[in-house]
């Protein structure tokens, strides 16, 4: 059983569109993470979301906690080709562990 | 060095060898792991370190052996492995507090391991 699922799984869009991933799960979470993850290169922590509806913004990335701590998204705004990886979302359960989504591999396109 | 390094990045190894490998964070973290990341799957937990015990075993096989001699080091010793041990295999570190869980995690860049 998947406890977090990702959607899309794949996305390859253009220099400048917008984008948004989503991360679902019907089980509570205490806190959940945003990674992205290069080719070669282990996953590295974009974001921790704690309280329910929290909206995080790193430049042009924006973070958003679902209210009842069940899912969140990542929007994109004008991307670029350096926003190229796959990007991962982790739960946060309690017991010294984390759930990962399966991933969204992103694709900007110059 | 600075952050979570593993060595070595790459290893093809035959199914009869017996290899480790090594992670070493510099973070002054408490807390240490082993996940596998394979094609089309998510990232699977393999062992969790919590001040040098350890209190995670995800039903992984005993071909996999782990050991974390202090909190900076981890070890993931490998043998007799198949071939669909083939994959990345990343070491990660956090600081616990308290009774709360993972938390933050920072990955090393892992080790590409080939099974033959």
């Amino acid at each position: 059983t998947q406890l977090l699922e990702q959607s899309p799984q794949f996305l390859s869009i253009q220099e400048g569109e917008n984008l948004t991933v989503y991360c679902n799960s019907s089980s509570v979470f205490s806190s959940l993470q945003w990674y992205r993850q290069e080719p070669g290169e282990g996953p590295v922590l974009l974001v921790t979301v704690v309280t329910g509806g929290e909206v995080k913004k790193l430049k042009r990335l924006t973070f958003q906690f679902g209210d009842a701590r069940k899912d969140s998204s990542l929007h994109i705004t004008a991307a670029q080709p350096g926003d190229t990886g796959l990007y991962l979302c982790a739960g946060d359960q309690g017991a010294q562990k984390l759930v990962f989504g399966q991933g969204t591999r992103l694709t900007i396109n110059p | 060095e600075t952050g979570v390094t593993q060595t070595p990045r790459h290893l093809v190894m035959g199914m009869t060898n017996k290899k480790s490998l090594k992670c070493e964070q510099h973070l002054g973290h408490n807390a240490m792991y082993w996940y596998k990341q394979s094609a089309k799957k998510p990232l699977e937990l393999m062992f969790v370190y919590s001040l040098e015990e350890r209190v995670e075993n995800n039903s992984v096989p005993s071909r996999f052996s782990p050991e974390c001699p202090n909190s900076s080091h981890l070890f993931l010793h490998l043998h007799t492995l198949q071939p669909e041990d083939s994959a990345l295999y990343l070491c990660a570190s956090s600081q616990k507090r308290g009774l709360a869980a993972a938390y933050e995690q920072y990955f090393g860049p892992g080790t590409r391991l080939t099974v033959t």
